[in-house]
């Protein structure tokens, strides 16, 4: 089993609606999860972590995670166009904490 | 904001070269990074530092070294360069496991 994992995509959605991206991951002792949107030839920007059961918000972005499920999800609300990037799940995976793996990214394309 | 930069953005360099990618961050992080990103494999972890004089590997240092002499510098060494590792070349730091990373603008290396 990958450690982590994500649906590739393109995942397409209209203009202002929601989008939900989903992570699952394979290492049960996991305490740090983060969201990263990278655009097309650019380098991957943070834009969300979350380390307990919940959600956490962050004007439209909310990150939903479930240890017991092992899986970690981030809703865009209000999509626009410029939110069309390829979305980065990162699980920490040492423990100090600092090393992570990266999932393989799911393309989000908003549709004007 | 932090600032992660990384010394070349392209590079053609040809096969056997020893090869040195700079990266040199601001912010006296004590976490640094080297991953390289390729097209249906994602962000993988080459080496990283969590201190000064320290580096570990990651999951793919074969053909790789690094150097960290000062904590605000990191560089990856291509010892004799192969044409397989064309790729993204991506390096990061973390403050801590609560901050996530931040990465440099890429090095875009092409071995011919």
């Amino acid at each position: 089993q990958k450690e982590v994992e994500q649906n590739s995509g393109p995942l397409s959605v209209p203009e202002g609606a929601i989008a939900s991206l989903n992570c699952t991951y394979s290492d049960r002792v996991s305490q740090s999860f983060f969201w990263y949107r990278q655009y097309s030839g650019k380098s991957p920007e943070l834009i969300m972590s979350i380390y307990s059961n919940g959600d956490k918000e962050d004007g439209r972005f909310t990150a939903q995670l479930n240890k017991a499920s092992q899986y970690v999800s981030l809703l865009i609300r209000d999509s626009q166009p410029s939110d069309s990037a390829t979305y980065l799940c990162a699980v920490n995976r040492d423990n100090y904490g600092q090393n992570f793996v990266f999932g393989p990214g799911t393309r989000l394309s908003v549709l004007p | 904001d932090v600032k992660v930069t990384q010394s070349s953005r392209y590079l053609v360099k040809r096969t056997g070269e020893k090869v040195f990618l700079e990266c040199v961050q601001d912010m006296d992080h004590e976490n640094m990074f080297w991953y390289r990103q390729d097209p249906g494999l994602g962000l993988r972890l080459i080496y990283f530092s969590y201190d000064v004089k320290m580096k570990e590997k990651g999951d793919i240092p074969e053909g790789y070294s690094v150097s960290r002499e000062k904590k605000e510098r990191f560089s990856l060494i291509l010892e004799s360069a192969s044409t397989n590792q064309t790729s993204m070349y991506l390096c990061a730091s973390s403050l801590s496991q609560n901050y996530g990373y931040t990465f440099g603008s890429g090095t875009r290396l092409t071995v011919v």
